[in-house]
């Protein structure tokens, strides 16, 4: 199966460390991307390959794959990080889904 | 570099709409571009994509069948046909183009790294 699945939301209190996890057999295989998604903006990704920052992105997001499991890691969290993120990645037959999103609060 | 999506309207259930996706500022033939939407109140969703060529496509199962891909590389732009339309196709549809960072394994990994704005889609009677 191709599927990802993502906790639905988490929230963390500003300054604090917040972890998001991806579930996927895909994963066992190909890499993750992440992409964080506010309202009435195109996403942006911010991390790519499991665990490298594309240009541009602060170093408090972080990424790490284990087994069928990808996470991302927010360490210090801005306001500026309050969105929804989502897991990317593809399959065997070619397909890139994306995990069905998790929302982050930051209180 | 920038990617422009245009071509969204409202259309009638059973109703066809191409979209387009212009690139400019980058060597338009070099990437593999993709389609990804979001519905009202859903996720991302990722729809087809399309190798620099154009030979390899690939399709989503649930728009397999109804929507095409293709590109004009001579005109840095990518099109998404859209037929027998559903009220599930409403969305805002983006375009975006597949890149590449190189890790330190000196692997290349390829995302999606510069988005359009998006064109909405609104099927409905």
């Amino acid at each position: 199966s191709s599927e990802l699945t993502q906790d639905p939301a988490v929230s963390v209190a500003l300054g604090q460390t917040v972890r998001i996890t991806c579930q996927g057999d895909s994963l066992r295989t190909y890499p993750a991307n992440w992409f964080q998604h506010k309202p009435g903006q195109a996403p942006v990704a911010v991390i790519c390959g499991n665990d490298n920052r594309p240009p541009g992105i602060p170093d408090r997001f972080s990424g790490s794959t284990s087994g069928s499991t990808a996470s991302l890691t927010i360490t210090g969290a801005q306001a500026d990080d309050e969105a929804d993120y989502y897991c990317n990645s593809r399959d065997s037959r070619g397909n890139h889904p994306f995990g069905t999103g998790t929302r982050v609060t930051v209180l | 570099v920038q990617l422009v999506e245009s071509g969204g309207s409202l259309v009638q259930p059973g109703g066809s709409l191409r979209l387009s996706c212009a690139g400019s500022g980058f060597n338009f033939e070099n990437n593999a571009m993709r389609w990804v939407r979001q519905a009202p109140g859903k996720g991302l969703e990722w729809v087809a994509a399309i190798s620099g060529p154009g030979g390899t496509i690939n399709y989503a199962d649930s728009v397999q069948g109804r929507l095409t891909i293709s590109r004009d590389n001579s005109k840095s732009t990518m099109y998404l046909q859209m037929n027998g339309l559903r009220v599930e196709d409403t969305a805002v549809y983006y375009c975006a183009r597949e890149g590449y960072v190189v890790g330190p394994d000196r692997y290349y990994y390829y995302y999606l790294d510069v988005w359009g704005k998006g064109t909405t889609v609104t099927v409905a009677s």
